[in-house]
């Protein structure tokens, strides 16, 4: 079983829908959750940060975490085209795993007009 | 712009050879993190340094090895170059006063472009 796992996708949505991401992850005692956007051919840029249960938005982007479930989502509400992109969920286990941050493969998002 | 900055930003090397990754942290930001990402994949943790110690290593051979000066800047060294070490390579800075206690966000370079032949 992969540590963190997304669909791979690609996910394609209509210009102007919501964009559904998730991502499970294996080691229940992780504490830090991160989405990061990554365009292709350019490193990947910070989203959003979750670390307690719950929704967190950040204008049309919200978190939601599960730690229960272990499952962590990204919602794109009002998805434009420059929103197509690789998502990326990253998780950081704490304790032992100090300073890693282990990311699932990634969801390709398409938005089309 | 994260004001992550990494040299070069491509690189062709044959197989067998030594290349050197270069990494300027954000101002501020005394903790530096390398990842290698694959065509396709999520980044994987290589390892990171905090004040010029390794504070964590993910599962590369030691041909993986590292350095951070005492300007928090860092790089990454890798001997013995083999066809599967062409990847992006990711810089990533930190500080643990920017987040919650050792759980920082970590905000990433523009990344080194490695192709071996």
């Amino acid at each position: 079983q992969k540590e963190v796992e997304q669909n791979s996708g690609p996910l394609s949505v209509p210009e102007g829908a919501i964009a559904s991401l998730n991502c499970t992850y294996s080691d229940r005692g992780s504490q830090s959750f991160f989405w990061y956007r990554q365009y292709s051919g350019k490193s990947p840029e910070l989203i959003m940060s979750i670390y307690s249960n719950g929704d967190k938005e950040d204008g049309r982007f919200t978190a939601q975490l599960n730690k229960a479930s272990q499952y962590v989502s990204l919602l794109i509400r009002d998805s434009q085209p420059s929103d197509s992109a690789t998502y990326l969920c990253a998780v950081n286990a704490g304790g032992t795993s100090y300073g890693k941050l282990t990311f699932g493969q990634g969801t390709i998002l398409t938005v089309h007009p | 712009e994260t004001g992550v900055t990494q040299s070069p930003t491509h690189l062709i090397k044959t197989r067998g050879q030594q290349v050197t990754l270069r990494c300027s942290s954000q101002s501020g930001h005394n903790t530096v993190s390398w990842y290698q990402q694959a065509l396709g994949q999520g980044p994987q943790f290589i390892f990171q340094y905090y004040r010029e110690e390794e504070n964590g290593r993910g599962n590369f051979p030691p041909r993986f090895s590292g350095l951070q000066f005492p300007n928090y800047s860092s790089e990454l060294n890798v001997n013995a170059l083999e066809l599967d070490d062409s990847a992006l390579y990711l810089c990533a800075s930190s500080s643990p006063a920017s987040g919650r206690g050792g759980l920082e966000t970590q905000y990433f370079g523009p990344g080194t472009r490695l192709l071996v032949l």
